[in-house]
């Protein structure tokens, strides 16, 4: 079956410009999480989407960041008026529900370049 | 705050040996406990994972050691093969209370040369 997907792939954008990435993930998981992953670094917790809802936005960086939810399946991440320390890989994940505990399917990622 | 550190940052193996990952972690609320694999260019997947509740668990060449007392787990993969070169990430969640958030650490690079 399908794994998760993202789009695009690479986005290089001008600082200050407004960039959209999107995730579609499993079809029929529920649950779906953004991290962003620095150059060197770990994995970080942006939000996270159960259905439509977005209980949880703790991880988001400033309130350039915005997420939605659509339909409990495409998620798209907004990033307005870029900076250059937004330039990261995007990554996306969804499980069946937020109450299984075990794996986590990530995409392969958007790679964001703020010039 | 850092929740899960991991160390090294790089590892340089030779083929055939073992390569061992530390992580420490600081919130006893943790209770579940990856290890994800990432290949570059890809996302991580995952490799194997751990509760709280046992000391070891094996798959293959591949086996996470689990200290609760001393609040840390490293894995070890046996036989390193060069096909395991990857950057790998431990990770730790709360489960439901924490609606599965994975915490990760900041990634170890292993070469495994041939």
């Amino acid at each position: 079956g399908a794994g998760v997907s993202q789009s695009p792939s690479n986005k290089v954008t001008e600082k200050g410009k407004d960039v959209e990435l999107r995730c579609d993930p499993i079809s029929g998981h529920t649950a779906l999480y953004w991290y962003r992953q620095s150059l060197g670094q770990g994995l970080e917790f942006l939000i996270y989407f159960q259905g439509n809802s977005a209980p949880d936005k703790s991880g988001l960086p400033s309130d350039r960041f915005s997420a939605e939810r659509t339909g409990g399946s495409v998620s798209t991440l907004t990033i307005q008026r870029t900076q250059q320390e937004d330039s990261a890989v995007y990554l996306c994940a969804s499980i069946p529900q937020v109450w299984t505990q075990g794996e986590q399917f990530f995409g392969p990622g958007t790679r964001l370049t703020v010039l | 705050q850092q929740q899960v550190k991991q160390s090294p940052q790089s590892l340089i193996v030779q083929k055939g040996g073992i390569s061992i990952i530390n992580c420490a972690y600081e919130n006893t609320a943790f209770d579940y406990f990856p290890w994800y694999q990432q290949f570059p260019g890809k996302g991580p997947a995952l490799l194997i994972a751990i509760r709280p509740d046992v000391s070891e668990k094996k798959e293959g060449r591949f086996t996470i050691s689990f200290n609760k007392s001393a609040k840390q787990f490293s894995l070890h993969i046996m036989d390193s093969q060069p096909g395991d070169s990857a950057t790998y990430f431990c990770a730790a969640s709360r489960g439901v209370q924490g609606a599965q958030k994975l915490v990760f650490g900041q990634g170890t690079r292993l070469t495994i040369n041939p």
